[in-house]
């Protein structure tokens, strides 16, 4: 099993512009999260989906953000138009029904 | 509200030396469940254990122990005889038990990062 895969590892980007940040769950997890990991706040759920479905998006910071589930093996987090403070790592995770979370290796995200 | 709050931001010790990681956390959930994860120097996130609210008893895994309390809502983390390797952040995490959808937000605590010298 390959994991969580995220991509990409490493993005910079100039202010204003739009980021997309994307994530493959292991094969049959039922659930996919999105965390952001700051200095500052440490780990924030922002959103998770069970089963394609968006279940709690209120960590989600305000409307620049939002994620997407189209099928069972791909998410994304789009950020549009970005800011320095979006500026962290972003980790994505996915579970079965009843497991412990199992993390990407995450994309660090730089926007100046 | 759920909160985990892991009072030692950094700790630094000599190999071989055993050292104990603290993790205090508040919920008013009868069901609940605790969790350690390690992140090393490299990023990503490892998981180390899942423990249910109602199995007290404490766990032993290698160089890993954990001692889980209700009566002082702790559940800290000892690692016997330190290496270099055992060198990260460590975060323990909390997540509600009210049915299965409550049982998906992970709150972490602030992480320990853990220098192992030499």
């Amino acid at each position: 099993d390959a994991g969580v895969i995220q991509s990409p590892r490493h993005e910079v980007t100039e202010m204003g512009q739009e980021v997309t940040l994307r994530c493959k769950p292991i094969s049959g997890h039922d659930y996919l999260f999105w965390y952001r990991q700051t200095m500052m706040r440490g780990l924030e759920l922002l959103i998770y989906f069970n089963n394609n479905v968006p279940i709690d998006d209120s960590g989600m910071p305000e409307d620049r953000f939002s994620a997407k589930m189209p099928n069972a093996s791909f998410s994304t987090l789009k950020i549009q138009p970005s800011e320095p403070r979006d500026s962290a790592v972003y980790f994505c995770a996915s579970r079965p029904l009843s497991d412990e979370q199992f993390f990407g290796p995450g994309t660090r995200l730089t926007v100046l | 509200a759920q909160k985990v709050t892991q009072a030692q931001t950094e700790i630094s010790v000599v190999e071989k030396e055993d050292v104990t990681l603290d993790c205090v956390y508040e919920t008013r959930d009868t069901t609940y469940y605790l969790f350690w994860y390690k992140q090393p120097p490299s990023g990503e996130l490892v998981f180390l254990i899942r423990r249910n609210s109602f199995d007290e008893q404490n766990e032993i895994s290698g160089r890993y122990s954990w001692n889980f309390q209700k009566s002082t809502s702790s559940f800290n983390f000892t690692i016997t005889a330190s290496q270099v390797v055992d060198s990260a952040v460590y975060f323990c995490a909390l997540s509600g038990g009210r049915g299965d959808q409550g049982a998906q937000k992970l709150v972490f605590g602030q992480g320990t990062r853990l220098t192992i010298n030499p």
